[in-house]
């Protein structure tokens, strides 16, 4: 069964860094997302990406946080200058049909910032 | 009012039981409808979509109901396996973003 691949599975950085968080989503897929979950918290939407550009972001998704889709095969979420609220498990997802069809999600990167 | 609104449970059944779970979003506009399970420290995986129809998936059976602004699911002869939270979500008009519910944890004992 086709996987959305995500890298690295946990990454510690320190406050104020960047950090990079890539994905590879399954190939045929046209739609790709990006999602946090905050331990303890709800899956919350950061951003939906589409013919290489952003389709929808949330409020949490500010001049902190970019995404970028350098080939054919990755997608990228880059967060500058890390916070310690940035802490969260960062799920990237993907679909070839976005309203009838639910998402297929990677296993997650962890991202401790300390 | 929150967007997409669950109970949160815990739902403790013992195996065999039937268990239902309910969901009310707010955005009367919403396209599509979803129901996800995830376990512990894992991603949301698919259970199944929900169509106004309403549709069944061997145990898992779930309905719609767009006047109320309503989402269910129901769990026939509960497994220790299907112990998880479950999230309902709702994609809002154009399906470009996609809502989660907070999730109504299950734990299903022997």
């Amino acid at each position: 069964e086709p996987e959305v691949t995500q890298t690295p599975s946990h990454q510690v950085t320190q406050m104020g860094q960047e950090v990079i968080l890539r994905c590879v989503p399954i190939s045929n897929h046209l739609y790709f997302y990006w999602y946090r979950q905050i331990l303890g918290q709800k899956v919350e939407f950061l951003v939906s990406f589409y013919n290489n550009e952003i389709s929808e972001k949330s409020e949490i998704f500010d001049d902190q946080f970019s995404v970028e889709r350098p080939d054919g095969s990755n997608f990228t979420l880059k967060i500058r200058s890390t916070k310690l609220e940035d802490s969260a498990m960062y799920f990237c997802a993907s679909n070839w049909d976005r309203e009838n069809y639910g998402y297929t999600f990677g296993s997650g990167t962890r991202l401790t910032v300390v | 009012r929150k967007e997409v609104e669950q109970d949160p449970g815990p739902f403790n059944v013992p195996e065999g039981a039937t268990v239902a779970f309910n969901c009310t979003y707010s955005n009367s506009a919403s396209q599509s409808f979803f129901w996800y399970r995830q376990d512990c420290r894992k991603e949301p995986k698919l259970l199944m979509s929900v169509y106004s129809s309403g549709n069944e998936d061997g145990r898992f059976t779930a309905q719609l109901n767009r006047a109320s602004q309503y989402i269910s699911l129901l769990i026939r002869d509960s497994k220790l396996s299907d112990s998880a939270t479950y999230l309902c979500v709702v994609n809002n008009a154009g399906g470009f973003k996609t809502i989660f519910g907070a999730g109504t944890r299950l734990f299903v004992k022997a």
